[in-house]
C-alpha cells in the first residue's frame, strides 16, 4: 500500500491561466474522489469516479472545472481561467468501495493552489 | 440542506486532561458518520465510521459515540502527539461526504 499520490504538491499561477493536477490512487481502489479545502474549513466534495465513469459532480462546481479518469487508473483535475477564489488545497481520495461501513477514504497530501 | 457543525472550534488541553469533541448534524437520512484526523499539510486520515445510534468505536485513547443528532469523540489522557485537527463527516446519499469545519486540538506537555 503506497498510498494516494498527488502531483504537484504546490502550484502558483496567475489569474486566467489553466492548471492541471494529477492523482494516483491506491492501485486496487476503484473509487476516486476530488475534494477542495480552504483554510479553517473541512473538505468540500467536488466529484467522484467509479472506475472510469464520473458518477457524481457537485452542483457548486463551475464549468471551468473538469476531471477525468482514463482507464480507471490515475485522475486529472483541470481548472481553466483560474480565479483568486480557486486558491485552496485540492485533495484526492480513493476507496475500494462496497457498503457504507466499508467506505474508508484514503486521502493524498493534496495540491496547494495559489492564484495570484 | 445537510449540515455538520463541530464544537469547539479549538481546544487546548494539558497532557492527561481528558475531554470531548462534539459533532452535531442535520441531515435528510444518515448512512454513516465518519471521524478523520488531519495533521498540518497532510490529507485527512480515517479514524472511525459509525452508522447507527448507540454505536461506539475505540482506538487507543480515542472513543467515538453516535446518537440520532450528534456524535462525540472522547479523548482520554491525551498526549502531545494527539494534537491535530479532528474532522467529522456524514454520508447521506450517493458517495459524497459532507464535512464539518473541524476542531483544532492542541495538547501541551
Amino acid at each position: 500500500d503506497t498510498g494516494v499520490s498527488q502531483d504537484p504538491r504546490h502550484k502558483i499561477t496567475k489569474r486566467g491561466q489553466n492548471v492541471t493536477f494529477r492523482c494516483d490512487p491506491i492501485s486496487e481502489h476503484n473509487r476516486l474522489y476530488w475534494y477542495r479545502q480552504t483554510l479553517g474549513q473541512g473538505p468540500e466534495f467536488l466529484t467522484y469516479f467509479q472506475n472510469e465513469a464520473q458518477l457524481e459532480k457537485s452542483r457548486l462546481l463551475s464549468d471551468r472545472f473538469s476531471a477525468e479518469r482514463p482507464k480507471g487508473s490515475f485522475s486529472t483535475l483541470e481548472i481553466q481561467r483560474t480565479e483568486q477564489g480557486d486558491s485552496a488545497m485540492y485533495l484526492c481520495a480513493s476507496s475500494s468501495g462496497g457498503q457504507v461501513r466499508d467506505e474508508k477514504l484514503f486521502f493524498g497530501s493534496g495540491t496547494q493552489l495559489s492564484v495570484l | 440542506e445537510d449540515q455538520v457543525t463541530q464544537s469547539p472550534e479549538a481546544l487546548r488541553l494539558q497532557e492527561g486532561e481528558s475531554s470531548s469533541l462534539n459533532c452535531s448534524y442535520t441531515v435528510s437520512g444518515l448512512r454513516g458518520l465518519f471521524w478523520y484526523r488531519q495533521d498540518p499539510g497532510k490529507g485527512p486520515e480515517f479514524l472511525f465510521t459509525l452508522y447507527s445510534a448507540g454505536e461506539e468505536k475505540e482506538k487507543e485513547r480515542l472513543k467515538a459515540t453516535l446518537t440520532k443528532k450528534e456524535s462525540f469523540l472522547h479523548i482520554t489522557a491525551p498526549k502531545p502527539e494527539d494534537s491535530a485537527t479532528y474532522l467529522c463527516a456524514v454520508q447521506v446519499w450517493g458517495n459524497k461526504l459532507v464535512f464539518g469545519a473541524g476542531t483544532i486540538l492542541r495538547v501541551k506537555s
